[in-house]
């Protein structure tokens, strides 16, 4: 069984346009999250929902926007598509209690932008 | 200075090697260290866990962390090809406060 899923896997699209990636988790976690990883493998978090709450909001233009249409389910979307945008994009979830978080990431969405 | 500094590599040994990876940090309020291992292509993986300093034993992996120099490490003994990957250093000051990622080590052990 899949616990964090996300799709499309792979998406090339062109500048100007607009996109969703979807993801969902299995583990009946509360928390979701969004990060990019560039072509230099640094990841950083975008966004992060608790309980379809958004509670980090990185520096991320507005042109991306989060949803959570429920606890299990953490979808974005990108508006205008930029080159810059071209990176992997993973979402992952965890379960807050005690400590940090453990988080679990899904395969990643690689996103190219011609 | 950011805050989470790490050696990209690449970094390349024989199998069987012992392999040491590291990350220096700048936040002292950053009190649980973690390790994930990144395979081409796939989503990072939790590796180790550990909260403030102290080592931790798992198997041929032992993390180590001194909060008073700001460094934490990884180590894999009798490393094997398999353990081939991006090894990504994080941490976090607790509770639901993000994770900070080092840029990660490229390793590959050759047979």
């Amino acid at each position: 069984d899949t616990a964090v899923s996300q799709t499309p896997k792979y998406l090339v699209t062109q500048m100007g346009n607009d996109k969703s990636i979807k993801c969902e988790q299995n583990l009946g976690h509360d928390t979701m999250y969004w990060y990019k990883q560039d072509s230099k493998k640094f990841l950083k978090i975008m966004f992060s929902y608790n309980n379809k709450e958004l509670i980090i909001n990185e520096t991320v233009p507005n042109r991306f926007s989060p949803k959570s249409p429920d606890k299990a389910h953490l979808n974005l979307h990108i508006n205008s598509l930029e080159l810059g945008d071209s990176a992997v994009y993973f979402c992952a979830s965890s379960q807050p209690g005690g400590g940090t978080d453990t988080q679990y990431f899904g395969p990643g969405t690689r996103l190219t932008v011609l | 200075q950011k805050e989470v500094e790490q050696d990209p590599g690449p970094l390349s040994v024989p199998e069987g090697a012992i392999v040491s990876l590291n990350c220096t940090y700048s936040n002292s309020a950053f009190q649980y260290f973690m390790w994930y291992r990144q395979y081409s292509r796939k989503g990072p993986e939790l590796l180790m866990y550990t909260y403030s300093s102290g080592n931790k034993e798992d198997g041929r992996f032992t993390a180590q962390v001194d909060k008073s120099s700001k460094y934490i490490s990884l180590f894999i003994r009798d490393s094997q090809p398999s353990d081939s990957a991006t090894y990504l250093c994080a941490m976090s000051r607790g509770g639901s406060e993000k994770l900070v990622f080092g840029k990660g080590t490229k390793l590959t052990v050759n047979p």
